[in-house]
């Protein structure tokens, strides 16, 4: 069974950083492009970033509304996703997802609650 | 960059068909796409993924009364037997080297 599990998220003031986690498993995850969603209450899926697999150098590319503050990594040891998020605005505020793209198929974690707020 | 409009809203009766449209921006028409499902205060589902040639891969567990087609720069997602489980967001997503954006989302009632 897929199973991708989110953590990381909660609370946090404008200005502050916080990193989420997406440990996967059931799947390739080495051989797999790795993707950050989030959505706004009440809103839409907005794209937040990917990065690709080691056998495309894990490069990674982020929308413009992050570019510059977000960073993501991966450990294909761990079977793990990370979402480094810096320099956090009011507007981040979102449920953030992780999901995998295997170039076939893909897959959706649950979600983490993100609240930037004072 | 790519651009995908899809109808804010659709309905269709219990146990009838829908097609949902999704539009690629011009000069983008060749994309493939994937759609997504999203039920009420749940995570996304991946449904499929679609490419320009006709040819799509399904996700796992995804019932074959969702279909997709396409027809120039519309990529159309189409469930037949309608549930009421079916009610739900349903969001198209493209991509290239450098992007990827997902359309509006579209709010399926099933009647």
């Amino acid at each position: 069974e897929v199973q991708l599990v989110e953590s990381g998220g909660g609370l946090v003031q404008p200005g502050g950083s916080l990193k989420l986690s997406c440990a996967a498993s059931g799947f390739t995850f080495s051989g797999s492009a790795m993707l950050w969603v989030r959505q706004a209450s009440g809103k839409g899926l907005e794209w937040v970033g990917r990065i690709r697999s080691k056998a495309n150098n894990y490069a990674t590319t982020y929308a413009a509304s992050v570019k510059g503050r977000f960073t993501i990594s991966r450990d294909d040891l761990k079977n793990t996703a990370y979402l480094q998020m810096n320099s956090l605005k009011t507007e981040d505020t979102a449920v953030y997802y992780c999901s995998g793209r295997d170039g076939v198929t893909g897959y959706w974690g649950q979600g983490t609650l993100v609240t930037v707020s004072s | 960059q790519p651009v995908l409009t899809q109808s804010s809203s659709a309905s269709a009766s219990l146990g009838s068909s829908v097609k949902l449209t999704c539009t690629l921006s011009s000069g983008h028409s060749s994309y493939t796409i994937a759609w997504h499902q999203q039920q009420p205060g749940k995570a996304p589902r991946y449904l499929m993924k679609f490419e320009s040639s006709g040819s799509y891969n399904k996700g796992s567990g995804v019932p074959d009364r969702f279909s997709g087609s396409s027809s120039g720069a519309d990529r159309y997602l189409t469930i037949s037997n309608l549930q009421s489980e079916d009610e739900a967001d349903y969001y198209c997503e493209t991509w290239d080297s450098n992007t990827r954006v997902f359309g509006g989302g579209t709010k399926l009632t099933v009647l």
